[in-house]
């Protein structure tokens, strides 16, 4: 799986929309890229994921640059409950079992 | 839907003893699997299962056995606990392979004095 670069902490205003980055410049073609969350004391929490094209669910925006070198996750009016741990993931869509979590984006949703 | 619940919540052993961790979802999804997170560790896979009857080792097996005697049912056991055990347990499931999204169930903390 190609190794993922994530800033370890950001801050962001309540309310505003939230931009967190995510570099894979080793990605592979038929690498996805995922992201999930984690709020404190919870269970990892899926988010979203795509290949190359811009995906959208009712929880955010995934936009990936054409290269597919890097992302970014778009949560578009951050609240306090969206104070968490993102985990940016690359990896195949099948075949190994196992989700590389890493160490993740400590995000804080600032009122 | 209840989707992936864990028993105990908490729990505190000593060295040397015996418990099992179980895991249940109400998904009907084939893909189950046990991992543990430590403090700068990130979650690490323990073992999981393809499906009922099979069981696979991930990265950290050593120490636990496991068991899909159900397809709702994913049992994760300790047989003689030790402190390097002290760490926060997850069961996830997915309806198909590795890949596909993983559903979290709440974890388990469990302390090994």
């Amino acid at each position: 799986d190609a190794k993922t670069t994530q800033p370890p902490s950001m801050d962001c205003a309540e309310g505003r929309a939230a931009n967190l980055p995510c570099n894979h410049s080793t990605i592979s073609g038929n690498e996805y890229v995922y992201w999930y969350r984690q709020i404190h004391s919870q269970g990892p929490q899926y988010i979203i994921h795509g290949l190359k094209n811009n995906e959208t669910n009712e929880m955010a925006s995934l936009i990936i640059t054409e290269d597919r070198k890097s992302s970014t996750l778009i949560l578009p009016h951050a609240t306090l409950r969206d104070t968490a741990v993102y985990y940016c993931i690359v990896r195949v869509r099948y075949g190994n079992n196992r989700l590389a979590f890493g160490k993740g984006n400590q995000v804080v949703v600032i009122p | 839907n209840a989707g992936v619940t864990q028993t105990p919540k908490f729990r505190v052993l000593k060295t040397g003893q015996s418990m099992t961790l179980l895991c249940a979802q109400d998904m009907n999804h084939e893909y189950m699997y046990w991992y543990r997170q430590d403090p700068g560790m990130g979650l690490r896979l323990i073992h999981y299962s393809v499906g009922e009857g099979t069981t696979a080792k991930g990265e950290v097996p050593d120490g636990y056995n496991v068991s899909r005697l159900k397809k709702q049912n994913f049992l994760l056991g300790l047989e003689s606990a030790a402190p390097s055990q002290t760490s926060v347990y997850f069961c996830a499931s997915s309806l198909l392979a590795g890949g596909h999204e993983q559903f979290f169930g709440p974890g388990t903390r469990l302390t090994v004095l």
